[in-house]
C-alpha cells in the first residue's frame, strides 16, 4: 500500500524558514514523479512543485520560485521542501503527492496518492 | 498558464440524483484531464485521468468526458459518501492548474 506521510509543518513569522518532510513507502520511490501541491484552509488546490524520479528535472509555481526548493533522497525514500523567506500568502495544508503511475516524460502531473497534509501557518 | 473555469461552484441534490460538472480550459489540451474528490477534513483523491479513465476502485456511475478544452464530470445516482467537493485539473501545460472546486451538498 502507498504511504505518503508529511511532517515539519509549524507556525513561522513572515520572512522565516521552514523544511517539510515526506516520508514514503509501499512503492519503488526512486521510479516516480513526486509533487507538492497546497490548501489553504476552505479554498482551492495549488500545485506547488514537482521533482522528476532521477531529481534531474524540477519545477516551481511562479508563486515559489527562487523562495522554495524541492529535493528528494531516493536511498532514504524521502521527499523535502525547503522554504525560504515565508509569507502569509504561503499558510496553507502541504500535501505530498506521488503521480499516478511512472511518466516516461520528466512530469506527467497526475496526481494518484496524497499523503494527508501537514499545516504551514505563516504570521507574527 | 492555461485558466480553468469550473461551474457551478456549488449545487445541492439529493440522494439517487444525477448531477454533472463542467471545466473549460482557455487553451486545447486533448485530453490530459483530470478529476478529484475531496470529503471534508480529508486529502483529494483522484477519481478520473486523462479525461475519461476511472482510478481503479471508483464506482461506474463516475464518468468523465469532454475534449480539447470542455470536460465533464457525471455522477449518475448520488450516493451518500458522494457529498463532496470536487475539482477539476489539467495536465496538458505546466504548471498543472485546478479548477476553483464544486461543492456537492445534500
Amino acid at each position: 500500500e502507498v504511504q505518503l506521510v508529511e511532517s515539519g509543518g509549524d507556525l513561522v513569522q513572515p520572512g522565516g524558514s521552514l523544511r517539510l518532510s515526506c516520508a514514503a513507502s509501499g512503492f519503488t520511490f526512486g521510479n516516480y514523479v513526486l509533487h507538492w501541491v497546497r490548501q489553504v484552509p476552505g479554498k482551492g488546490l495549488e500545485w506547488v512543485a514537482g521533482i522528476s524520479w532521477h531529481a534531474g528535472s524540477v519545477d516551481y509555481a511562479d508563486s515559489v520560485r527562487g523562495r522554495f526548493t524541492v529535493s528528494r533522497d531516493n536511498a532514504e525514500n524521502s521527499l523535502y521542501l525547503h522554504m525560504n523567506s515565508l509569507r502569509p500568502e504561503d499558510t496553507a495544508m502541504y500535501y505530498c503527492i506521488r503521480e499516478r503511475d511512472q511518466c516516461r516524460a520528466s512530469m506527467c502531473h497526475e496526481f494518484g496518492y496524497w499523503g494527508q497534509g501537514t499545516p504551514v501557518t505563516v504570521s507574527s | 498558464d492555461i485558466q480553468m473555469t469550473q461551474s457551478p461552484s456549488s449545487l445541492s441534490a439529493s440522494v439517487g440524483d444525477r448531477v454533472s460538472i463542467t471545466c473549460r480550459t482557455s487553451q486545447y489540451i486533448s485530453n490530459y484531464f483530470n478529476w478529484y474528490q475531496q470529503r471534508p477534513g480529508k486529502a483529494p483523491s483522484l477519481l478520473i485521468y486523462q479525461t475519461s479513465s476511472r482510478r481503479t476502485g471508483v464506482p461506474s456511475r463516475f464518468a468523465g468526458s469532454g475534449s480539447g478544452s470542455e470536460f465533464t464530470l457525471t455522477i449518475s445516482g448520488l450516493q451518500p459518501e458522494d457529498f463532496a467537493t470536487y475539482y477539476c485539473q489539467q495536465s496538458h501545460t505546466p504548471p498543472p492548474v485546478f479548477g476553483g472546486g464544486t461543492r456537492v451538498e445534500i
